[in-house]
């Protein structure tokens, strides 16, 4: 079964400590996996695609890196406004009736203190 | 500004209420999806369109409904049979799913229901 796991469930940080975020997978191909960034009562906005294991994606202080069997999303001195929630997703080559709608992972609950 | 839009962002129901969310899209996506999403829990597909009426069930379709008239419209009704719907509903748009394409999806900014 295709499944996503996101550890840690929640992380807490000083402002300026730079942490990662991990992303684990199980799935029978990979055809994307997709970082998202939700604040509280939003939607979630999207960050990156990853298509392939050592493929990797920068914007400001996040840095999302694939491997084969998982991602990571680093966070280099984080500030407090980088509090959020961040999910992952992945989208499977199965060709199945679901064929293309991603499976979400529980998330990371990121609180960075000043 | 190209975007989702859903309506209303709170919703409160009586029980044995049906009530309709709205999702409107201008990103001229095919695709639009019904999330819901629950503390603790990630979120989990209820219906998806891959193309004018045209829809398909997901992983927790039972006691929702939707239709897909239009390419930029994707209402989703939750009856009187959904025995739980307090949550988080989210709607999501990409351009398409099919073949080798990569289903980016952008969110709207999500509906909190409450049953009363």
């Amino acid at each position: 079964e295709d499944q996503v796991t996101q550890s840690p469930e929640a992380l807490r940080l000083q402002e300026g400590e730079s942490s990662s975020l991990n992303c684990s997978y199980t799935v029978s191909g990979l055809r994307g996996l997709f970082w998202y960034r939700q604040d509280p009562g939003k939607g979630p906005e999207f960050l990156f695609t990853l298509y392939s294991a050592g493929e990797e994606k920068e914007k400001e202080r996040l840095k999302a890196t694939l491997t084969k069997k998982e991602s990571f999303l680093h966070i280099t001195a984080p500030k407090p406004e980088d509090s959020a929630t961040y999910l992952c997703a992945v989208q499977a080559t199965n060709y199945g009736g679901s064929q293309g709608n991603l499976i979400f992972g529980k998330g990371t609950k990121l609180s960075v203190k000043p | 500004d190209g975007g989702i839009t859903q309506s209303p962002k709170y919703l409160f129901r009586k029980e044995g209420q049906n009530v309709t969310l709205s999702c409107e899209q201008n990103l001229n996506h095919d695709a639009m999806y019904w999330y819901r999403q629950d503390p603790g829990q990630g979120l989990r597909l209820i219906y998806y369109s891959q193309i004018v009426n045209d829809f398909q069930k997901g992983d927790i379709a039972e006691g929702y409904s939707v239709s897909r008239e239009k390419k930029e419209s994707f209402p989703l009704t939750v009856t009187s049979a959904q025995k739980n719907p307090t949550a988080f509903y989210l709607c999501a748009s990409s351009t398409s799913p099919f073949g080798w394409t990569y289903n980016e999806q952008f969110f709207g900014p999500g509906t909190r229901l409450t049953v009363l």
